[in-house]
């Protein structure tokens, strides 16, 4: 079955500093990948997604992941943290041959020191 | 962009008590909606896919009968926790295709209901 991983539940950084959140997917067909963010007691907003095409995917919020087949990762960073930018990061899959059945990592939690 | 409305975005009930919980897609149609379910600080997990018209589709191990899912319009989906117990306390989340979703990206989730069983 397919399943997501994410590198670290938690990961801290400074503000200003670079963020790097960890996806590695487990499939032989690259499925669809996605980045979620969640604020607390609220549903989940899109980042980017990766379906086809060029490998380096430009989300929103200055997010951007890379699609990398031969490490099967989806790796989300973001040069620049702000304060803004503490939350839950999730990252999903939606198996190849499949419609809109997302399958989540267990989420990672990030912290903005000041 | 589309929005999904999901109502209430919190209720507390009486254990043995059953509680609705909507999904309204409010500017598209949307034929096929997800239920999932959220552990504290935990992932999401799939519950039952909703299909307008037909029966919902649920993921191994979720009671079908104890979460009744109806999808009787283009613009709405409703989960019932029947018979409710604490440890089906937990937040529920909705999403919704678009018909433009051609390359299969739900995109668009509720805010979420944190459903709380005393």
């Amino acid at each position: 079955a397919q399943s997501v991983t994410q590198l670290g539940s938690h990961v801290s950084v400074s503000e200003g500093a670079l963020v790097l959140l960890r996806c590695n997917y487990s499939s032989s067909v690259p499925p669809y990948l996605f980045w979620y963010v969640q604020y607390p007691n609220q549903g989940l907003q899109l980042l980017l997604k990766y379906t086809t095409g060029a490998t380096l995917v430009k989300g929103i919020n200055g997010f951007e992941a890379e699609f990398k087949k031969s490490e099967t990762s989806f790796h989300l960073t973001k040069p620049s943290a702000h304060m803004s930018d503490a939350a839950e990061y999730f990252c999903a899959v939606i198996p190849s041959g499949n419609t809109g059945k997302l399958i989540f990592g267990q989420g990672t939690t990030l912290q903005v020191k000041p | 962009g589309a929005v999904v409305s999901q109502h209430p975005s919190r209720v507390i009930c009486k254990s043995g008590t059953s509680v609705k919980i909507e999904c309204r897609s409010l500017d598209f149609q949307a034929t096929t909606m997800f239920w999932y379910r959220q552990f504290p600080k935990q992932s999401l997990m799939l519950m039952a896919t909703s299909n307008e018209g037909s029966k919902a589709t649920y993921e191994q191990g979720v009671e079908k009968d104890k979460f009744l899912i109806n999808h009787a319009s283009l613009t709405l989906s409703t989960l019932t926790v029947t018979s409710a117990h604490p440890e089906d306390s937990s937040f529920y989340i909705c999403s919704a295709m678009t018909p433009r979703a051609k390359d299969n990206s739900p995109l668009h989730f509720g805010n979420g209901t944190r459903l709380t069983v005393t």
